[in-house]
This record gives C-alpha cells, structure tokens and sequence, in this order.
C-alpha cells in the first residue's frame, strides 16, 4: 500500500507564476488536508476536504490560494501569481474516513518545497 | 485556539541519555500525536493517545498525557544519533477532523 504521494518534490516559480501542487491519498482514505510549514516553524494547517467538497478552509489565504479534492484525481494545491512570500513547504496528508477516539490520525506525504524567486 | 506548545524549544542531549520533550494545549482534546520530522523531510507519526489513556509506550517511545493539566509529555530513552530530528504535538479535537500541530522541538542527540 503506497502511501501519501506527492508530487513535485521541489518547484521554482518565478513570482507572478502560478504554482500546482498534486498530492494522492493512500488507497482507501478519502480525507486529505493540506499544511503549510515555513523554515523553522511547525506545520499551519490550511484545507481540509473530502471528496469533491472542502469540509474547512479556515487555515487558506483568502486571495490567489485555492484547493480541489475531485471525484476523480490527486487532491491539488492552487497558488496563483506566486509571492516570494509563499516560499515554504507544502505537506498533505490523508486519513480514512473515520470518527471516534482515533479521529484526526493523519499520514504524511513528503512535501513539496516551493522556491519563488 | 487547541494549538499544542512544546517545550523546550531546543534540547541537545548526549547519545545513551534519555529526552524529555512537552506539550501543552488550551482545549478539549478527542487525542493527542506525536510526530517527527528529520530535516527537510516530510512527518513521520510516532504514536497516538487518546484522551482517556494516560500513558502508552511505543519502542524507546513512551507518552503520557494529562487532561487535567492539559499536557503530555514524550520520553526517548536511550536516544540514538538517529533520533536527532524535530519533534512536534498536534491535537485533535472538537467536532471535526482537523489537527493543530505545535512549533516543535528540535532534539540534537550529541556523539
């Protein structure tokens, strides 16, 4: 069983670009999320959805970020007209779809570490 | 806000010694996670505890937790060169699947 995959590893975007990040859940969990981590710091959460519906937004930039989970695909992470201020890493987990006391237990992809430049 | 806060910020111990790394959190919690994130790389889990468990051991790993204090604790013992990585919380809680990572602790296992 494969686990979380993301892809890229590493982007360079010059700024004004736009970024796409791609990231596929482990087989059978339908719940993905997407953290941001900057050097130094812990991960920020930033999206949770389930299949074809964003379940909670509250971590996303209001403007130039958007995330999709659909029906069919990866989950992917839309920067638009990239700031060197969204250099980071850029982690997605997933997790079955599950409740009760092991509610929240997340696997980890390897990230992508976006460099605009 | 349920964000974990770990402590120390930093720790450097040497190697056959054992880690003592804490977190603290402000609400209620369904569970508490441990993970560990070599550097540059993506978060590995290490162990989970549920909010009615109070102590769970793991390999060299061992957790306890404390809702009434509102704070856990991760113990090393024995610790490796391999071990040096930062170590972050998260919390799970409330009504909705979303975890709250804390700022980590960055252990250094020394030769």
């Amino acid at each position: 069983n494969a686990g979380v995959m993301q892809n890229p590893r590493h982007l360079v975007r010059r700024r004004g670009q736009e970024a796409r990040l791609r990231c596929s859940p482990m087989k059978g969990h339908s719940h993905v999320y997407w953290y941001r981590q900057l050097p130094e710091e812990g991960l920020k959460f930033m999206v949770y959805l389930q299949k074809e519906n964003i379940i909670d937004e509250s971590g996303m930039p209001k403007e130039r970020f958007s995330a999709e989970f659909p029906k069919e695909g990866p989950s992917i992470l839309r920067i638009q007209q990239v700031v060197r201020g969204d250099s980071a890493a850029y982690f997605c987990a997933s997790s079955p779809p599950t409740g009760g006391p092991n509610r929240g237990e997340q696997y980890f992809g390897p990230g992508t570490r976006l460099t605009v430049t | 806000s349920q964000q974990g806060e770990e402590d120390p910020q930093a720790l450097s111990i040497q190697e056959g010694e054992n880690a003592t790394m804490n977190c603290s959190y402000k609400t209620s919690i369904n569970n508490l996670q441990w993970y560990r994130q070599n550097s540059g790389r993506g978060l590995v889990h290490l162990i989970l505890i549920r909010s009615n468990e109070r102590e769970k051991h793991s390999g060299r790993l061992r957790v306890t937790l404390d809702t009434s204090k509102k704070s856990s604790s991760l113990l090393i013992t024995a610790s490796r060169a391999a071990d040096t990585a930062s170590y972050f919380c998260a919390t799970a809680g409330g009504g909705d699947d979303k975890i709250i990572f804390g700022k980590g602790t960055r252990l250094h296992i020394l030769p």
